[in-house]
């Protein structure tokens, strides 16, 4: 049974601040998404990795895959308020996007 | 862009009815998804649907059922709701056989209340 584990699950830096938020998976997969959700809100997709050393990068966030350690991070550089949501890693399961696991969130709280 | 459109944004129930959440996205997609989502529990997986009429079970699929009579339309049915069913439903889709892959899209969430 693929698991897929993120930490932190809970997160509070100060603006300005860098830090990495870790997503590992426990079977082979070399297709892993991000996404973000603000409160009460849907799932809003961020980045598709989809080959080892894939690395994507939108704004203040960069997004990096290592298949063979079964690792995806999510980097925050210089952080500001904007960026507090929750954010989801997900990995494929059959190679195809027709089933995805997810990890439980790491929700991002951006002090001033 | 893709759009997945669920009917109702909120929805409060009593104990006992008969709940349809409906789906329709508007890509052509294979691929339909119901998840719920609960704090501290992340999202789980229901059920889904690859093809029209096909369907297989997530992994807590009691209590629910799903139909999938249009491609474009996947709908999850409570039997008869419970206070344990009260929570976010999320719906999803993607394609797989149109060439490239960007995961799920997801529609804006069913809040449902059962008392």
């Amino acid at each position: 049974e693929l698991k897929v584990e993120q930490n932190p699950l809970f997160l509070s830096m100060q603006e300005g601040k860098n830090y990495t938020i870790y997503c590992n998976y426990s079977t082979t997969s070399d297709r892993l998404y991000w996404y973000r959700q603000d409160p009460g809100k849907s799932l809003e997709s961020l980045f598709v990795l989809l080959s080892n050393g894939a690395v994507k990068q939108e704004g203040r966030l960069m997004a990096s895959l290592d298949t063979k350690a079964r690792l995806s991070t999510l980097h925050i550089t210089a952080a500001v308020h904007d960026l507090s949501a929750t954010y989801f890693c997900a990995v494929d399961i059959r190679g195809g996007s027709e089933k995805l696991v997810f990890g439980k969130g790491t929700k991002l709280t951006v002090n001033p | 862009d893709v759009k997945v459109t669920q009917s109702s944004r909120y929805l409060v129930k009593r104990t006992g009815e008969k709940v349809f959440l409906e789906c329709v996205q508007d890509m052509d997609h294979e691929n339909m998804f119901w998840y719920r989502q609960d704090p501290g529990l992340g999202l789980r997986l229901i059920y889904f649907s690859y093809d029209v009429k096909m369907k297989e079970k997530g992994d807590i699929p009691e209590g629910y059922s799903v139909s999938r009579e249009k491609k474009e339309r996947f709908s999850l049915i409570l039997e008869s709701a419970s206070t344990n069913q009260t929570s976010m439903y999320l719906c999803a889709s993607s394609s797989t056989t149109h060439g490239t892959i960007y995961g799920y899209t997801f529609g804006s969430g069913t809040r449902l209340t059962v008392v």
